[in-house]
């Protein structure tokens, strides 16, 4: 398996706060993605990466931005949380098509 | 853009016997992949199968198997001698091919819960 691990695992916020969740991968994969997990939705692409300082919205990107600065790490920030984006988040990396995943992180926005 | 639907949100199968698990998509590009994740209690995604939309023939991983058909865009998944260890979301996925190779997004489907009873 690839070494993928997210931090924090677990992490309750309040409305408004800003919150980082980071994404680290030992694999030097090109790639790099943060999907988000909800109930009745499946995995949904939040944003990507396809190298440093390249990166692209996904298809729920409102209210998200990234930063790719090290092969190695993919940022995921939410400026000001809100309820709505109360979710597990996956991050994954690739260098070819089979993307491998990190554990998740639990984000509770109050 | 390409749509992933599983139509079956739950199922439930006795230990040691085999079961289908469904998926159809909605793609106009003829070059892509489709994949299938695990995702057990502990939340882990797991790469289960894969299958290249060139190759006829279907993708085998021990007790799993797919049934490709790429003229109706389905790809169902075959678990055979279920194991309580099974019991598991199952999503669907599927991704657009690169000529040069390198990587696309995946698009899931919403999952169909599996539970596997002794």
């Amino acid at each position: 398996d690839a070494g993928i691990t997210q931090s924090p695992r677990h992490k309750v916020t309040e409305t408004g706060t800003p919150v980082t969740l980071r994404c680290h991968q030992t694999e030097n994969h090109r790639y790099m993605y943060w999907y988000r997990q909800d109930p009745g939705h499946g995995l949904r692409l939040i944003h990507y990466s396809y190298g440093v300082k390249d990166t692209d919205k996904g298809e729920v990107s409102d209210g998200y931005s990234v930063s790719r600065s090290k092969t190695e790490d993919f940022l995921l920030t939410l400026e000001s949380a809100t309820s709505s984006q109360t979710s597990v988040y996956f991050c994954a990396s690739s260098d070819r098509e089979e993307q491998y995943f990190g554990p998740g992180t639990r984000l509770t926005v109050t | 853009a390409q749509t992933v639907t599983q139509s079956q949100p739950e199922m439930s199968v006795q230990e040691a016997e085999t079961v289908t698990l469904s998926c159809t998509y909605d793609t106009s590009e003829n070059n892509y992949y489709l994949f299938w994740y695990k995702q057990p209690p502990s939340r882990q995604m797991i790469l289960v199968i894969r299958q290249e939309a060139y190759k006829q023939q279907n993708a085998t991983e021990n007790r799993f198997s797919v049934n490709f058909q790429k003229a109706a865009k389905s790809f169902s998944l075959k678990i055979s001698d279920s194991q309580l260890g099974d019991t598991a979301m199952y999503f669907c996925a599927f991704m657009n091919g690169r000529a040069q190779g390198g990587s696309e997004k995946l698009v899931f489907g919403k999952g169909t819960k599996l539970t596997v009873n002794p």
